[in-house]
């Protein structure tokens, strides 16, 4: 099992640009998430989903959207970069909220 | 404040030791989760608890739910254990996790 696959692992933008970090999981896991990681911060939350065509803000959700049609795929999209959103991005999968989270290697994500 | 603080945020420890990471939390939870973060980067999920104690190999976890606070211990301490071990309660909206900010570990030969 692949368990939860993300891509790129590096990517470099510029201010304004838009792009798709993806997220795969081959585990059938209802619960997907997406949190980005900052110095000296704890890991926080942007979106969630629950299920195929059901998503929700998390934490920090200002910027970026995403979607779920398929159980598989939780695409997070920047819509406009911005500095502020230099960070390692994290995708997660579990079979809910506060069970285990299986974490994809993370994208570092630069915005000059 | 934050609602889940850990401590300490830095240490270091020679091969051998016994390490003790704490976290409390100041929400409701129902579960509490340590995880272990990489030189890496790549993060995995070492234990989750609502009560007493869990033991995997070397570590061990505990829990005291009415004094909100939890332990990760790690015996005999090794090299390959350096890493930032995270805290985390599910105790956000809809019950998603609220994450400390991790205790970096750094074990010496």
């Amino acid at each position: 099992n692949a368990g939860v696959t993300q891509t790129p692992k590096f990517q470099v933008l510029k201010t304004g640009q838009s792009m798709t970090l993806q997220c795969a999981q081959d585990m059938n896991h209802e619960y997907m998430s997406w949190y980005r990681q900052d110095p000296g911060m704890g890991l926080r939350l942007i979106h969630y989903s629950v299920g195929a065509g059901i998503t929700d803000q998390g934490e920090v959700p200002n910027g970026y959207n995403v979607s779920r049609s398929t159980t598989e795929d939780f695409p997070l999209r920047l819509l406009s970069a911005a500095p502020s959103q230099t960070s390692v991005y994290f995708c997660a999968s579990s079979w809910g909220p506060n069970q285990p989270q299986h974490f994809g290697d993370g994208t570092r994500l630069s915005i000059l | 404040k934050n609602e889940v603080e850990q401590s300490p945020q830095n240490l270091t420890a020679q091969e051998g030791e016994f390490i003790t990471i704490n976290c409390s939390y100041s929400v409701g939870i129902s579960a509490l989760h340590w995880l272990q973060q990489h030189p890496g980067g790549g993060i995995v999920s070492l234990f989750m608890l609502s009560s007493g104690k869990k033991k995997h190999g070397r570590l061990i976890a505990t829990i005291n739910i009415q004094e909100k606070h939890s332990s990760l211990h790690i015996t005999a301490s090794h090299p390959r254990d350096s890493a930032v071990y995270i805290c985390a309660v599910g105790g956000g909206s809809q019950g998603n996790l609220i994450f400390g900010k991790g205790t970096k570990l750094s074990v010496k030969p």
